[in-house]
């Protein structure tokens, strides 16, 4: 089956560091995403891994371990905005399913003062 | 702003009545995607078009159904409503029909929150 696991709720301090963690079991993958989504609001992308390794865009870094099924976001120099929760999603590698998106239920992340 | 709008933004009805959800994708744009998100709970997919045409279906019950119009926006008909149905839901938009080689990042809208009493 399809399963993507992430915490539930993490808590972490402004200024610090956060790393959210994301394992998946898929049938097929093909990139996996990361998106915000601030309470009662859309979501918005975050990132997009294909290849393993690390993609960093400014406080914001992913990285993939396709072998292991892993993923993690991790956010640097935390500030009061970035409370949120954090959704992960592997694309599907099959055609059947036209590769949708299957969707982790999503880390909620406190920052605190 | 991604770029998707959705009407309405709230939206109160009772048990056992239609409501119909709208969505316009961002320019360009020619997949809808379709999104339930109960409370506290992760995204649900519901359905996908692709320029006019079912691409995919996901968990979506046979009492909602979906289209999406030659100008490309798509509305969500929900009908016999339950006090379960109640959620926020999502279209999303992209420009791809989702094919192995796009990219297929997906823009969301703001939403619209169903209360059903």
């Amino acid at each position: 089956g399809q399963n993507i696991d992430q915490p539930t709720e993490m808590t972490a301090t402004e200024g610090a560091i956060v790393q959210i963690n994301c394992t998946y079991q898929t049938s097929g993958f093909n990139g996996l995403f990361w998106y915000q989504q601030h309470a009662g609001e859309a979501p918005t992308f975050l990132s997009y891994n294909v290849l393993d390794g690390l993609e960093e865009k400014g406080r914001f870094s992913s990285f993939l371990s396709r072998s292991k099924g892993y993923s993690y976001l991790l956010l640097k120099e935390l500030q009061m905005k970035d409370s949120a929760s954090y959704l992960c999603a592997v694309r599907d590698a099959h055609r059947d399913s036209n590769y949708q998106l299957i969707w982790g239920a999503g880390t909620k992340l406190i920052i605190k003062p | 702003d991604s770029g998707v709008t959705q009407t309405p933004k709230h939206l109160i009805t009772a048990t056992g009545q239609r409501v119909t959800l709208r969505c316009s994708p961002r320019s360009g744009d020619l997949s809808v995607y379709w999104y339930q998100q109960s409370l506290d709970q992760g995204l649900q997919f519901l359905i996908q078009y692709y320029n006019g045409e079912e691409r995919a279906k996901g968990n979506i019950l046979e009492r909602f159904s979906a289209q999406q119009f030659p100008d490309l926006h798509s509305e969500l008909n929900l009908s016999s409503l339950e006090l379960g149905d109640s959620a926020l839901y999502f279209c999303a938009s992209s420009p791809g029909r989702g094919e192995i080689a796009d990219y297929n990042e997906q823009f969301f809208g703001p939403g619209t929150r169903l209360t059903v009493l």
